[in-house]
């Protein structure tokens, strides 16, 4: 069936770099589209970016300077990277199989901290 | 970008009442091939979101038809008809028509 799991390190120290996994199942990464989407504690949903089916990519203008999304089709896996992390960049980060997801990873909390 | 406007911010129901949920976006929603990109979620508590209706009125894959959308253009309803205790957690409005993708506020449907 279709799965979506995000993995990365739960603690990030401030002005340092992001590295998330995005590994999917159940489907090919080169009919459907993954995407990024993030929410701070206690608040709403922010859209971050997008891995087409192609290959392209498509980034929220307001986190475009920092943010970088990837793929390794032989893995089946999605990367997110965003450099230059702050405390509010603390939250849960989310993929997702289609723009407002049919499926959603479980999630994984990032806090920014020292 | 899009900024979409959720009302009421919070519901209190009882079982079995029936609500519904405003959202408006600041710019139309209709897309260049004629559809309307407008998305309804709901976040359970502690859960992720779940699509419950995409492109404003076709129901999510296993969600009950107490779920209806409805609206064009701008001005979107989310209805549950005979709300269920499943139904409470936080409800989303999504666009995907313009980039950035953006979401409501939410609305809180909490028990009465």
């Amino acid at each position: 069936q279709v799965q979506l799991k995000e993995s990365g390190p739960g603690l990030v120290q401030p002005s340092q770099t992001l590295s998330l996994t995005c590994t999917v199942s159940g489907f090919s990464l080169t009919s459907y589209n993954v995407h990024w989407v993030r929410q701070p504690p206690g608040k709403g949903l922010e859209w971050m970016g997008r891995m087409r089916y192609n290959g392209d990519t498509s980034y929220n203008s307001a986190l475009k300077s920092r943010l970088s999304i990837s793929r390794d089709t032989s893995k089946n896996q999605v990367f997110l990277k965003m450099n230059s992390l702050q405390t509010d960049d603390t939250g849960t980060y989310y993929c997702t199989r289609g723009a407002v997801g049919d499926y959603w990873g479980q999630g994984v909390m990032v806090t920014v901290s020292s | 970008d899009v900024v979409m406007t959720q009302t009421p911010p919070s519901l209190s129901v009882a079982i079995g009442q029936s609500v519904s949920i405003s959202c408006k976006s600041s710019q139309s929603l209709v897309y260049s091939d004629g559809k309307t990109y407008l998305h309804w979620l709901l976040q359970s508590p502690g859960r992720s979101p779940k699509r419950l209706i995409y492109q404003v009125s076709n129901l999510g894959s296993g969600v009950p038809d107490r779920f209806s959308g409805t609206g064009s253009q701008k001005d979107f309803t989310l209805k549950i008809s005979r709300v269920e205790a499943e139904d409470l957690g936080v409800y989303y409005c999504a666009q995907t028509t313009h980039f950035p993708y953006t979401f409501g506020a939410g609305t809180k449907l909490e028990l009465k």
